[in-house]
């Protein structure tokens, strides 16, 4: 596997709770740190979390990281129209000595 | 504030080469590991490879090893992609990448 496992699309409605998921294994997710990424049509990834649960300075709290076991997620509250986007996670494997993605999840708001 | 701003990219023949850098700013770079991650068009984001923070230790996604090579300079703060044997498939947005910011990329197209 060299892919991280992430539904291919999830909805929701302006201010409801979304989660997305990320399922790795023992190697990647299991190990080490998950990092999850929003990208905007037409532009550059941009980093939401890092190390788990981590924001960098800007991210808004709506945005939230949370890893359990082989499993990460990522919540986003109260959505906005601004957040229709694809977001990809990412764990580094260490059999595999690759920076592993999943294959992105396309986020529509409704 | 953190930047890392690559350049280098554009058009070249199969079997071509390139060489891209990135010139970060705004942080310690020596103490981070940098990596080169791409995105076709229309598809997913690919690592590439990356560069760990000794500048020695570096590791490759097969589709590029013996083709391409990571080197970044730890006195002038810039990381770079030198791309050998180019392929069709390797178009692709390049963007160079610490765990908590990315560039804006630098588009590699390879046609004939």
């Amino acid at each position: 596997q060299s892919v991280l496992t992430q539904p291919p699309s999830a909805s929701g409605t302006p201010d409801q709770r979304v989660a997305i998921s990320c399922s790795g294994s023992s190697s990647n997710i299991g190990i080490n740190a998950v990092n999850w990424f929003q990208q905007l049509p037409g532009t550059a990834p941009k980093v939401l979390i890092y190390n788990n649960d981590q924001r960098p300075s800007g991210v808004p709290d709506r945005f939230s990281g949370s890893k359990s076991g082989t499993s990460a997620s990522l919540a986003i509250s109260g959505l906005q129209s601004e957040d229709e986007a694809d977001y990809y996670c990412a764990a580094w494997d260490e059999s595999l000595r690759i920076w592993m993605f999943g294959g992105g999840t396309k986020l529509t708001v409704l | 504030q953190v930047q890392l701003v690559e350049s280098g990219g554009g058009v070249v023949q199969p079997g071509g080469s390139l060489r891209l850098s990135c010139a970060a700013s705004g942080f310690t770079f020596n103490s981070y590991p940098i990596h080169w991650v791409r995105q076709a068009p229309g598809k997913g984001l690919e690592w590439v490879t990356v560069a760990w923070q000794d500048g020695i230790n570096k590791d490759y996604a097969d589709s590029v090893k013996g083709r391409f090579t990571i080197s970044r300079d730890n006195f002038k703060n810039t990381l770079y992609l030198e791309m050998n044997r180019l392929r069709v498939e390797d178009t692709a947005v390049y963007y160079c990448a610490k765990r908590d910011y990315w560039g804006q990329g630098t588009l590699v197209t390879v046609s004939s």
